[in-house]
């Protein structure tokens, strides 16, 4: 699987926006970018995925470069339950069902 | 249920011995999964089921895991002969085609 880069931690103020980057140079053109998030004593939870184009959901959104060797999750306000380690992640083809986790990126949140 | 779940969500045996754990998926997900989760990292893919059958099991670490899912439904993964490096919290996720996974909150295994 193709690897990807990310920051060990971040921090945001609550109530304001934060932006997760995350590299991926080695991408392939089959590959989805998919991240999930894991709280603190739970198991990780998706978030979003993309292939190309930009993506909006209730939870975030997905900005991916145009060149796809890059990508950034938006969380629009942080809230203190956005407190998590967050993964992005490379899953191939559609139908791949293998997710390689990295170590994340551990987003703290203050009040 | 609405969720996966699993069981139980701790468990402490002493090394050496047989420990079963339980993973109950949502309703309908034909797609199974069982990862490891040792302090700090990421988890780590175990083994995957479709429907029955163990589509990839090259996770397993060694022959002392098994996993089984007899009705295409709960899944249980064994562990023989425990060892203290088996400690770690083992995840269970399902999936339906084109969904994300949706993972349980996990079974922490102390290996004394």
């Amino acid at each position: 699987d193709a690897k990807t880069t990310q920051p060990n931690s971040m921090e945001s103020n609550e109530e304001e926006p934060v932006h997760l980057p995350c590299n991926h140079s080695t991408i392939s053109g089959t590959d989805y970018i998919h991240w999930y998030r894991q709280l603190p004593s739970q198991g990780p939870e998706y978030v979003i995925h993309g292939l190309t184009s930009n993506v909006n959901n209730r939870m975030a959104s997905l900005a991916i470069a145009e060149d796809r060797k890059s990508s950034t999750l938006i969380l629009h306000r942080a809230t203190l339950r956005d407190a998590a380690v967050y993964y992005c992640i490379l899953r191939r083809g559609a139908g791949s069902y293998q997710l390689t986790f990295g170590k994340g990126t551990k987003l703290s949140v203050i009040p | 249920g609405a969720g996966v779940s699993q069981t139980p969500s701790n468990k402490v045996t002493e090394k050496g011995k047989y420990v079963e754990l339980r993973c109950d998926p949502i309703s309908g997900h034909t797609a199974l999964y069982w990862y490891r989760q040792s302090l700090g990292q990421g988890p780590e893919f175990l083994i995957y089921f479709q429907g029955t059958g163990a589509a990839d099991d090259s996770g397993l670490p060694n022959d002392r895991f098994f996993a089984v899912r007899p009705e295409g439904s709960v899944s249980t993964l064994k562990i023989q002969r425990t060892e203290r490096g088996d400690s770690a919290v083992y995840l269970c996720a399902s999936s339906t085609t084109g969904s994300g996974y949706t993972f349980g909150s996990g079974t922490r295994l102390t290996v004394v």
